[in-house]
């Protein structure tokens, strides 16, 4: 079954700290996978996705296959960064849908 | 541009009645995703539409929802004899084509609320 697991509800850092959110999935083939971001009172945007290997405001994620993860990385946190993050998986050929996990909310605390 | 718009923002209804939802895509996106988000969950795929076809409408949980996108760009979201479990947040997302890589744009949501 395609799953995406994201085992933290809630994680706070203080501002300056690295942060890794950890997203796991469950796929049989080859995924494509994304980070999605909620800020407060803002819409789901993407913020980054395997496939491009960027960085988007310092955030980082690499697709680990062996282990099937898909943590995404921040070396120093900024209080901006507080929000609703998701994993996504998309995959099946012919219908593209998100498989979204749970969500992980970030506090970063001053 | 403008982004993906929904309407209306917030809806109560009585257990029982029947609801629309309405979501304007970005304009010329081909694709349209309708997904339920409850609380404390991640948002969950209900049906894909590409062009004015339902190409996927696995995710629909029974035969109470519908969806249609009669000229392959508005779409409305029907839910007949609602139910409180049917409360949740609904999202819209619309991408230039279907496909695996093309990045899906969300609309802010339509609030369902079923008393």
């Amino acid at each position: 079954a395609q799953r995406v697991t994201q085992p933290e509800k809630l994680l706070s850092v203080f501002k300056g700290a690295p942060v890794e959110l950890k997203c796991n999935y469950s796929y049989s083939g080859s995924p494509e996978l994304f980070w999605y971001v909620q800020y407060s009172r803002q819409r789901l945007q993407l913020l980054l996705r395997h496939i491009s290997r960027e960085s988007i405001k310092g955030f980082t994620a690499d697709l680990n296959k062996g282990e099937t993860s898909f943590h995404l990385k921040k070396p120093f946190a900024q209080e901006e960064d507080s929000a609703m993050y998701y994993c996504a998986l998309s995959g099946a050929s012919g219908t593209y849908k998100y498989i979204f996990g749970t969500g992980t909310r970030l506090k970063v605390l001053a | 541009g403008a982004g993906v718009s929904q309407t209306p923002s917030n809806k109560v209804t009585e257990k029982g009645k029947y609801v629309e939802l309405r979501c304007d895509p970005i304009s010329g996106h081909t694709a349209l995703y309708w997904y339920r988000q409850s609380l404390g969950q991640g948002p969950e795929f209900l049906i894909y539409f590409q062009g004015t076809g339902a190409a996927d409408d696995s995710g629909l949980p029974n035969d109470r929802f519908f969806a249609v996108r009669p000229e392959g760009s508005v779409s409305t979201l029907k839910i007949q004899r609602t139910e409180r479990g049917d409360s949740a947040v609904y999202l819209c997302a619309s991408s230039k084509t279907g496909g695996t890589y093309n990045e899906q744009f969300f609309g802010p949501g339509t609030r369902l609320t079923v008393l």
